[in-house]
């Protein structure tokens, strides 16, 4: 297994510029999350899913939109980028019941110029 | 609103000293709670998982506790080495398992 992937590993974008970042997983995990980590800072939530077709808001959703249309696939997508948004972000699973741990990606470095 | 708290915000250590890692959260209903080790531009590992009904984990050198009437965990590395030297993340997990982090402890292990 591949475990919880992502592209790219790294992304320049000018403000106002939009663009998908990308996760998959192949755990068959019902539940994934988007965080970004900014520097000397923890991981804070963006958006969440709990299985194909339901997602909801983390703590920092403004700016971001999600989508989940398979158990695999949970894309994070940037409208109108700005330089606020330049971070790492870092997708995650974990299984519907029992442990509930998370595995990570290795994470996108975006800077937004 | 979920806090999560880890002192101290760096630790240096020698090699071989066993050290202790500590971990504070404000709301005691959480379903568990993770340490994970971040190497300098990586991501995320994940060293021990404690559900909210256990007490401790252990993998290793690494033995972690929960007291959660306390709002309080410990990592415990023993005889540390060089290689543990990274930034260490606490995380609690509430509903939906989402995870609440620490801003974390960077330790270094000087040989």
């Amino acid at each position: 297994n591949a475990g919880v992937t992502q592209t790219p590993k790294f992304r320049i974008l000018k403000i106002g510029q939009s663009m998908t970042l990308q996760c998959t997983q192949d755990m068959n995990h019902n539940y994934m999350y988007w965080y970004r980590q900014d520097p000397g800072m923890g991981l804070k939530l963006i958006y969440y899913s709990v299985g194909a077709g339901i997602t909801d808001k983390g703590e920092v959703p403004n700016g971001y939109n999600v989508s989940r249309s398979t158990t695999e696939d949970f894309p994070l997508r940037l409208e109108l980028a700005a330089p606020s948004q330049t971070s790492v972000y870092f997708c995650a699973s974990s299984l519907q019941t029992g442990v509930g741990e998370q595995f990570f990606g290795p994470g996108t470095r975006l800077t937004v110029l | 609103k979920q806090e999560v708290t880890q002192i101290p915000a760096a630790l240096s250590v020698p090699e071989g000293e066993n050290l202790v890692l500590n971990c504070s959260f404000t709301d005691s209903a959480i379903y568990n709670l993770q340490w994970f080790r971040q190497d300098p531009g990586k991501g995320l590992t994940s060293l021990l998982l404690i559900q909210s009904s256990q007490r401790e984990q252990t993998s290793g050198r690494l033995n972690a506790s929960l007291d959660k009437s306390s709002g309080r965990s410990t990592l415990y590395i023993a005889a540390s080495q060089p290689g543990d030297s990274a930034t260490y993340l606490c995380a609690v997990g509430g509903s939906n398992y989402k995870l609440t982090f620490g801003k974390g402890t960077l330790l270094t292990v000087n040989p």
